[in-house]
């Protein structure tokens, strides 16, 4: 089992759609989780964190459900700037001496 | 900008050839990684260096050699790749504070597109 599991897409949304991500992972013992975004032939870059409470960022919404090990981003009023692919990515622990676990991410495109 | 800066930007590369990769960090982080990324597969971990000090490795093959001479600074010398060496690579930087938690984000460079033919 991969440690950090996506659906690879694509979701192909129009503008306007609410559509959401689900990521899982593997180790229970994992500390802090991230949503990164990465454009094509983009590095990638720090969307949001998720914390255990949920938190949101405009219409960017994360939640964390640590029993089932799962992650999730909710994006509403898709824009056609959205299109990118979206990495989960998760920290074993909090000290980043253990570096971070990228899932395959999955691909975004809002269409007109 | 974020911050890291690798160069180059574009490599081409024989598999006789001897290159190096460098990342620069100019926002005080300690911790420096080494990324690749692969078509269609997920970012994996190369090398992590702690205060200078390579903490670890990831069965990355010897003709990949990491070095680190101070905290801003991180090379990658690459000699006799293979063509399925192909790929991006990304360097990353973290902030650790004197306790020894991370800050939360992990900021990366542009890449370098490496082709060996």
């Amino acid at each position: 089992r991969k440690e950090v599991e996506q659906d690879p897409g694509p979701f192909n949304v129009p503008e306007g759609a609410t559509v959401a991500f689900n990521c899982t992972y593997s180790n229970s013992a994992s500390q802090s989780f991230f949503w990164y975004r990465q454009d094509c032939r983009k590095e990638p870059k720090l969307l949001m964190s998720v914390y255990s409470s949920g938190n949101e960022d405009g219409r960017f919404t994360a939640q964390l459900n640590r029993a089932s090990q799962y992650i999730s981003l909710l994006i509403r009023d898709s824009k056609l700037s959205d299109s990118a692919t979206y990495l989960c990515v998760v920290n074993k622990d909090n000290t980043g001496r253990r570096a971070l676990t990228f899932g395959s991410g999955t691909r975004l495109q809002v269409q007109p | 900008e974020t911050g890291v800066t690798q160069t180059p930007r574009h490599l081409v590369m024989g598999m006789t050839n001897k290159k190096s990769l460098k990342c620069e960090q100019h926002l005080g982080h300690n911790a420096m990684y080494w990324y690749k990324q692969s078509a269609k597969k997920p970012l994996e971990l190369m090398f992590v260096y702690n205060f200078k000090e390579q903490t670890e490795n990831n069965s990355v093959p010897s003709r990949f050699s990491p070095e680190c001479p101070n905290s801003s600074h991180l090379f990658l010398h690459l000699h006799t790749l293979q063509p399925e060496d192909s790929a991006l690579y990304l360097c990353a930087s973290i902030g650790i504070g004197t306790s020894g938690t991370s800050t939360d984000t992990q900021y990366f460079g542009p890449g370098t597109r490496l082709t060996v033919l």
